[in-house]
């Protein structure tokens, strides 16, 4: 099974900051099954990225995925304050497994 | 509109039985995998089953094989995860997910949630 590891477990920065967010796996994944999310407090997560590059439906370019093999990101370009949340990177390679890392809170400093 | 909403959670004991409904509306049901996935209080999200598009494959994390059902009607555009022998660590906001194509890709609908606790 693929262990997902996201870094920094918490990152504090300021609004019209560059956010860089990492999810690193325990062996590679196609870069067509690494996906990303946002979750508020109270509220359901949102898909942002899929297939590690491809932004879903609604998400302003500012965030965008890059990484491939087991190192993957994803950059938030200009934070604004509706960005502070926490992020989930997934990997859904195979239908028996699917897997997410343990989070990124993003907060504001 | 497009949405999915949950109904079912609430507080059970230990060792027994709860079905979780998920009602989809404004999109074509049946042409979608769809996933049930849960969040302990405070903790981060974990994939719990995934039904195709046609129903006839499923898939279970291994926490919940033996004891959890996931299953759809797609005539009713509703998904179901029967959950047998609760345990407290069963105890989750549950969402459903519908996948982005009929087998296994992001999940790009999420439920609102449905809280289920396991307490004697």
């Amino acid at each position: 099974e693929i262990e997902l590891t996201q870094s920094p477990g918490t990152l504090s920065l300021s609004p019209g900051e560059r956010a860089t967010l990492s999810c690193r796996a325990s062996q590679s994944v196609s870069s067509s099954y690494l996906a990303w999310y946002q979750q508020k407090p109270g509220q359901a997560p949102r898909l942002l990225i899929y297939g590690a590059f491809s932004r879903a439906t609604g998400i302003p370019d500012r965030f965008s995925g890059s990484g491939s093999g087991t190192d993957f990101t994803l950059t938030i370009s200009r934070l604004e304050p509706g960005d502070f949340a926490v992020y989930y990177c997934q990997e859904y390679g195979s239908s028996s497994r699917i897997t997410f890392g343990q989070g990124t809170r993003l907060e504001i400093k | 509109q497009v949405q999915l909403v949950e109904s079912g959670g609430g507080v059970v004991q230990p060792g027994r039985s709860l079905r979780l409904s998920c009602a989809a509306s404004g999109f074509t049901f049946s042409t979608y995998g769809m996933h049930w996935v849960r969040q302990a209080p405070g903790k981060g999200l974990e994939w719990v089953a995934l039904i195709w598009y046609d129903g006839d494959n499923k898939f279970y994390t291994d926490s919940v094989k033996g004891r959890f059902t996931i299953s759809r009607d797609n005539s009713k555009t509703t998904l179901y995860l029967q959950m047998n022998s609760l345990r407290a660590d069963d105890t989750a906001v549950y969402y459903c997910a519908r996948d982005r194509i009929g087998t296994a890709n992001a999940f790009d609908l999420w439920g609102q949630g449905t809280m289920v606790t396991v307490s004697s």
